[in-house]
């Protein structure tokens, strides 16, 4: 079956700096791609829906500039959290819908970033 | 706005026993609705995926059903088993328009079971 990749699963950096977390889609193409935050023992929150070639929609109360968003290809988009503060220590995980599927969305195994 | 319920939070049966988890949405207008489950620490892993035009779904020992109108959805778990212990998410993606970025999935707090050997 379809696989959607994230990298990497687990990383921790320091307050002030900036973290990529990548997720590709295996073997698919995905023109929408999907991040989502998740707070320990807390459901899914939906932060932006990424778009090939164009710029991310964002969900409210969600800051466009500290959370860059960039799908450049039909294969990947990076989630970058700029300025990191330990409040944005958490589980990170993205989506990707593949068209020619049915518009099935295939989830990644998330990524845990821990800002010390 | 959409939201998703899901009752209960959380959820004890000794194994073998059948169990139901639901799903509630307040808006009827989905494309479909996905159970998924979740294991602590880990990403989803999609149960079962009901399209808005059909009642249910099937696989092995889970059924999950659809009611659009009411706004639920049930997953029942037939003869559960300790490796059933997992948080159950239940997920409606809104209503599909190639225009907009709708499609996106809508979670509910989750249902954590556990099966007591």
């Amino acid at each position: 079956g379809a696989v959607v990749s994230q990298h990497p699963s687990r990383v921790i950096c320091k307050s002030g700096t900036s973290v990529k977390i990548e997720c590709r889609s295996l073997d698919f193409q995905a023109t929408t791609m999907f991040w989502y935050r998740q707070f320990p023992k807390q459901s899914l929150m939906l932060m932006a829906t990424s778009n090939e070639g164009s710029k991310a929609t964002y969900e409210q109360g969600v800051e466009k500039d500290k959370f860059l968003i960039n799908h450049a290809s039909l294969t990947l988009s990076t989630l970058t959290v700029t300025s990191a503060h330990p409040e944005d220590s958490s589980f990170y995980i993205c989506s990707a819908r593949d068209l020619f599927s049915g518009n099935t969305i295939y989830f990644g195994e998330g990524s845990w970033l821990t800002v010390v | 706005k959409q939201e998703v319920t899901q009752i209960p939070a959380a959820l004890s049966v000794p194994e073998g026993e059948n169990l139901v988890l639901n799903c509630s949405f307040t808006d009827s207008a989905i494309y479909n609705l996905q159970w998924f489950r979740q294991d602590p620490g880990k990403g989803l892993t999609s149960l079962l995926l009901i399209q808005s035009s059909q009642r249910e779904q099937t696989s092995g020992r889970l059924n999950a059903s659809l009611d659009k109108s009411s706004g639920r959805s049930t997953l029942y778990i037939a003869a559960s088993q300790p490796g059933d212990s997992a948080t159950y998410l239940c997920a409606v993606s809104t209503a599909w328009k190639v225009s907009s970025n709708t499609g996106k999935l809508i979670f509910g707090q989750g249902t954590t079971l556990q099966v007591k050997p």
